[in-house]
């Protein structure tokens, strides 16, 4: 049972407008929730999170929401760059073992100039 | 380096072969974590050490996998007897303690091919 969900594998936009990526989960545990960026042949990088104590969080072109009740967060970049062209991860981990966080399968984002 | 890094950065083996993956995390960083990435898919928990405690190894697929620790800090990821399955990504990942708000540091990763 994958626990955490990202349900569009790919997304494309224009530069200038906005990029929504997804995520979905079920294990209603999870109370931190962070996305990653990976380029190719290079590890993921954090990019931004969220505590299940707030309902959003914003840092410059980057801003996550999460909807608790419906066990959703997406993450919003606006506006996009073609720089922004890359796999994003949406992670989760419950406060019971915060050490361990739970990913998605990724979305690729393809941002045309 | 400041960052995570690993070894080999690409490793083709015959298929019966033993293979040895090496991290070396950032330093002061008491979380390890291992991942491995297959093609198309998402990244899939192997092990996680922290501190001194036993590791979490729920994610290892089978007992051909096993992971060591030495001295709170370089870790190696041994992959007995390979197979065609084995073929992915291994990503490697450090962490400073347990806090919440602790993002984990990823190495570049190891691409494991298996003929």
């Amino acid at each position: 049972d994958q626990q955490v969900k990202q349900n569009s594998p790919s997304l494309s936009v224009q530069e200038g407008r906005i990029s929504i990526l997804n995520c979905d989960y079920t294990n209603s545990m999870f109370d931190y929730f962070l996305w990653y960026k990976k380029y190719p042949a290079e590890g993921p990088t954090f990019l931004i999170s969220i505590s299940s104590i707030k309902d959003k969080n914003e840092d410059g072109r980057f801003t996550v929401f999460l909807n608790k009740s419906a066990k959703h967060l997406s993450l919003h970049i606006v506006p996009s760059q073609p720089g922004d062209s890359a796999v994003y991860f949406c992670a989760a981990s419950a406060r019971t073992n915060a050490g361990k966080s739970t990913f998605g399968d990724g979305t690729t984002l393809t941002v045309k100039p | 380096g400041a960052g995570v890094s690993q070894s080999p950065s690409n490793k083709v083996t015959e298929k019966g072969k033993d293979v040895e993956l090496r991290c070396d995390p950032i330093s002061g960083h008491t979380a390890l974590y291992w991942y491995r990435q297959s093609l198309g898919q998402g990244l899939e928990f192997l092990i996680y050490f922290q501190g001194n405690s036993a590791p979490d190894k729920s994610g290892l697929p089978s007992d051909r996998f096993s992971a060591e620790r030495t001295g709170g800090s370089v870790s190696t990821l041994t992959i007995q007897r390979t197979q065609q399955e084995d073929s992915a990504v291994y990503l490697c990942a450090s962490r400073s303690g347990l806090a919440m708000g602790n993002e984990q540091f990823f190495g570049p990763g190891t691409r494991l091919t298996v003929l």
